[in-house]
């Protein structure tokens, strides 16, 4: 199985701050990885594609990239709303598999 | 619109058995891949079960397999999970999601139910 290691578990930050987040895959799956939101009691929500493809109705400031292995998704000047959850995911192979989130809050 | 509404979650004792259902409406089910994600409470998200555009192409996390089988009724545009022998650490909030059509196969999932707690305990 593939195991997705993501960093930061939690990050404090402030309205207006650049946040980066960093998933790890322990092999290679191409850039077949996703990022999702989750805020409390609602499902996850799609914000990039294939490490660097934004989904259709998501800010702009949300960005993935991608080298080699290892993922990151930076959400510059971070907005209220963005307060949530983040998990990546990696479609390369069953089992899918997830990172164990990074939760980002208010500092 | 796409929307996945889900129903059939519940408290059940362990060795029971529950179906969950997922109602797809606003796209045609045997268009997509559908799949079955899990979160326990306060913990990640687990992949659990996926099956094919097809009706075939189904697969299982190793946690279910045996236990768990997925299946769709393209009649009624609606997703299934039917869950046997649970144990207590089955008990999750189970969502329904459709697979993006980005690639073929993407197993990468766009459109979220709005999840249905499943609940196993004496």
């Amino acid at each position: 199985d593939i195991q997705m290691t993501q960093s930061p578990s939690s990050v404090s930050a402030s309205v207006g701050d650049r946040v980066t987040i960093t998933c790890r895959a322990s092999q290679g799956i191409s850039s077949s990885l996703a990022w999702y939101q989750q805020k409390p009691g609602k499902a996850p929500k799609l914000l990039i594609y294939s490490a660097s493809s934004l989904q259709s109705g998501v800010p702009s400031r949300f960005s993935g990239s991608a080298s080699g292995t290892d993922f990151t998704l930076t959400i510059n000047a971070l907005q209220p709303e963005d307060f949530a959850t983040y998990f990546c995911q990696q479609a390369n192979s069953f089992p899918l598999t997830f990172g164990g989130g990074t939760k980002v809050d208010i500092k | 619109e796409v929307q996945l509404l889900q129903s059939g979650g519940g408290l059940v004792q362990p060795g029971g058995s529950l179906r969950l259902s997922c109602a797809a409406s606003g796209f045609t089910l045997s268009s997509y891949a559908m799949t079955w994600v899990r979160q326990a409470p306060g913990k990640g998200l687990e992949w659990v079960s996926v099956i094919g555009s097809d009706g075939g192409s189904i697969h299982y996390a190793d946690s279910v397999k045996g236990r768990f089988i997925i299946s769709r009724d393209t009649s009624k545009n609606t997703l299934y999970l039917q869950m046997n022998s649970l144990r207590a650490e089955d008990t999750a909030l189970y969502y329904c999601a459709k697979y993006h059509p980005y690639n073929s196969p993407s197993r990468i999932f766009d459109y979220w139910g709005q999840g249905t707690l499943v609940t196993v305990s004496s």
